[in-house]
């Protein structure tokens, strides 16, 4: 089945520490994307990647860092520089091609709960 | 960057009542994504319009492209307590999308 996975999908860790959360999409899509949602709020981009090896910082990018060397990856790191890490992070991944929908499709979630 | 803004912030129905929701923004733009989150999961996407007023449908769903291309709703008729969730606006812009803050439905049985 083609999709994307986000794993694991409860993550805890304690302050100070850098975590990776792990984004895998096996949809051939060129685009992936990260988003932070905090409780009531919205979804705010973090980075994302049109091409492998190459990625833009979203809206709120400090504290977080990408690699894209491989299309079917994008994993993120929450550094301890991220002041306030707690949240649910969404990684989603697009068709780039120019006759696609644009619609993105996300992955189920991991929550990240740093103590 | 560009600003959606959806309305209402939330919505408190009984099972079988029609809802409506909205999404304008201050830009022009020339795709309308809905998406429904449901709680601890990845938004889904409901229905992609393209072309200013069109109106689609998907089940109970409705929604449509305003023909100023500022703004679109979503209508969902007959509510049934698996309605519950956050929807959300999005709007397509070279490579990235952006997102309203989502309108959380609760569907009272």
């Amino acid at each position: 089945d083609g999709g994307i996975t986000q794993s694991p999908k409860y993550l805890f860790r304690k302050e100070g520490q850098n975590v990776t959360l792990s984004c895998e999409q096996n949809l051939n899509h060129d685009a992936m994307y990260w988003y932070r949602q905090d409780p009531g709020q919205g979804l705010r981009l973090i980075y994302y990647s049109q091409i492998v090896n190459d990625f833009q910082k979203g809206d709120i990018a400090e504290g977080y860092s990408v690699s894209r060397e491989k299309k079917e990856s994008f994993p993120l790191t929450v550094t301890s520089a991220q002041k306030n890490p707690t949240a649910f992070y969404l990684c989603a991944s697009k068709d780039g091609a120019s006759g696609s929908a644009g619609e993105q499709f996300f992955g189920p979630g991991t929550r990240l709960t740093v103590l | 960057g560009q600003q959606l803004n959806q309305s209402p912030q939330s919505m408190f129905i009984q099972e079988g009542e029609d809802v409506s929701m909205n999404c304008t923004s201050s830009s022009i733009f020339n795709t309308w994504l809905w998406y429904k989150q449901d709680p601890g999961e990845g938004p889904v996407l409901l229905i992609a319009l393209y072309k200013a007023g069109e109106l689609t449908s998907n089940g109970r769903l409705t929604a449509q492209f305003g023909i100023t291309r500022k703004d679109s709703f979503l209508n969902i008729s007959a509510s049934i307590p698996s309605d519950v969730g956050i929807y959300f606006c999005a709007s397509k812009d070279a490579g990235k999308s952006t997102f309203g803050d989502g309108t959380t439905l609760t569907v009272k049985p």
